[in-house]
């Protein structure tokens, strides 16, 4: 069974701010997901990796497979970023998603 | 861009009633999903269809779950006698090629 841990599980930061949201998990993976998920309770899909880094626009995600570690950051941060952020991994050639808990971020004027 | 609907966005039921959530995959999508999150908690994996099947369920979804693609559009998650512990925001998601689509939820609450 695979366990997804996020930190921090709250966060608030101030407009402009640099922000990094980590991901661990604890078996080996076939990707790892990062979502967004907003007041209103839908869910977005930001990336899916496998290895090394993606970048979009202010969001740039990065994984490292042998540290089972990934990490979420978003540049120059504007209140419109206030949202859950999630992680989910997929196991082996399951295409079923494991969730971490998510981090509540707030970004203030 | 396409995307993953879901209806209604929130239904109010009776416990015991019967209750039908459905959803419209994206048409090229392979996979189809429901997951299921509880207020204040994160989310958790029902089950997964794939080929016209089940390909994976979770301890939740048991004999009072299940799932039909009826018309090969329509993705439905059939609840047969509702608990107040069902109350949950469920999501309907598709994927191909790994990229994932989520729908917007529906919210249910069983009274």
């Amino acid at each position: 069974k695979n366990e997804v841990e996020q930190s921090p599980q709250n966060l608030t930061a101030q407009e402009g701010e640099f922000i990094t949201i980590n991901c661990s998990y604890s078996v080996g993976i076939s990707a790892l997901h990062w979502l967004q998920q907003h007041p209103g309770g839908g869910i977005v899909s930001l990336f899916m990796l496998s290895s090394g880094k993606k970048k979009h626009g202010r969001l740039i995600a990065t994984i490292n497979i042998q540290e089972k570690h990934s990490s979420l950051h978003i540049t120059a941060s504007h209140p419109r970023d206030s949202a859950v952020y999630i992680c989910a991994v997929r196991t082996g050639t399951a295409s079923k998603l494991t969730f971490g808990t998510g981090t509540r971020l707030q970004v203030t004027l | 861009e396409p995307e993953v609907t879901q209806t209604p966005s929130h239904q109010v039921t009776q416990m015991g009633q019967e209750v039908i959530l459905r959803c419209v995959p994206i048409s090229n999508h392979l996979y189809f999903y429901w997951y299921r999150q509880i207020l204040g908690q994160k989310v958790e994996f029902l089950v997964s269809f794939y080929n016209n099947e089940i390909s994976e369920k979770s301890e939740i979804f048991d004999d009072q779950f299940s799932v039909e693609r009826p018309d090969g559009s329509n993705f439905t998650l059939k609840i047969r006698s509702t608990k107040l512990e069902d109350s949950a925001m469920y999501f309907c998601a598709s994927s191909r090629a790994g990229g994932y689509t989520f729908g917007s939820g529906t919210r249910l609450t069983v009274v």
